[in-house]
């Protein structure tokens, strides 16, 4: 399995507050991505990053952000959650471009905003 | 904007037997496609992928078919075991990210 970890694994917080997730990979990849899952929807991608300090938006974006100050980390955060972000968030890593190598993914970060 | 269909939410199949799971895509410019599997409470895992230069590849156990022409992608699986119990994803890559279908269910009858 590709190493990546995502924390926390579970999160319940009320609407408003900052939310933040955290991917952690082992494997050195260059590219890194968050997507959230939803019933109906499938996997939606939120925001990628393809090198430290490059990152760019996806599909789903707006009320999302991202940093990655190193190449171990990609950071998630919801400034100020809403119910509309209750998703399961995963993320996931490949060595080169997304339409030339498979993405690998974490086990996923299970959010729900009250 | 794009999307990968799949053909059945859900697909039933006896242990032992063969599996057939379908997809379609609309954007002719992919060049790329990848099917993933998805056990409850997990991460999607990579399974197998093609790019639009080849018909057919084989995986262990697993084959998946394009069919260019008619916009179609076909993932079989050989001999279905009881693990093979997940949901299954297809995505191709129009734009240059991956677009993900919304997965088909194989569930595995002993």
């Amino acid at each position: 399995d590709a190493g990546i970890t995502q924390s926390p694994r579970h999160k319940v917080t009320e609407t408003g507050t900052p939310v933040t997730l955290r991917c952690h990979q082992t494997e050195n990849h260059r590219y890194m991505y968050w997507y959230r899952q939803d019933p109906g929807h499938g996997l939606r991608l939120i925001h990628y990053s393809y090198g430290v300090k490059d990152t760019d938006k996806g599909e789903v974006s707006d009320g999302y952000s991202v940093s990655r100050s190193k190449t171990e980390d990609f950071l998630l955060t919801l400034e100020s959650a809403t119910s509309s972000q209750t998703s399961v968030y995963f993320c996931a890593i490949s060595e080169s471009l997304p339409d030339t190598q498979p993405q690998h993914f974490g086990d996923g970060t299970r959010l729900s905003i009250l | 904007g794009e999307s990968v269909g799949l053909h059945l939410p859900t697909l039933s199949v006896q242990e032992g037997d063969n599996s057939i799971i379908n997809c379609a895509y609309s954007n002719s410019a992919s060049d790329y496609f990848i099917w993933y599997k998805q056990e409850s409470g997990k991460g999607p895992q990579f399974i197998i992928d093609i790019r639009s230069n080849m018909d057919k590849r084989q995986g262990q156990r697993v084959t998946v078919l394009l069919n260019k022409t008619v916009k179609h992608l076909s993932l079989q699986i050989a001999a279905t075991q009881p693990g093979d119990s997940a949901v299954y994803f297809c995505a191709d890559s129009p734009t240059g990210k991956l677009i993900f279908g919304q997965g088909t269910t194989l569930q595995v009858k002993p």
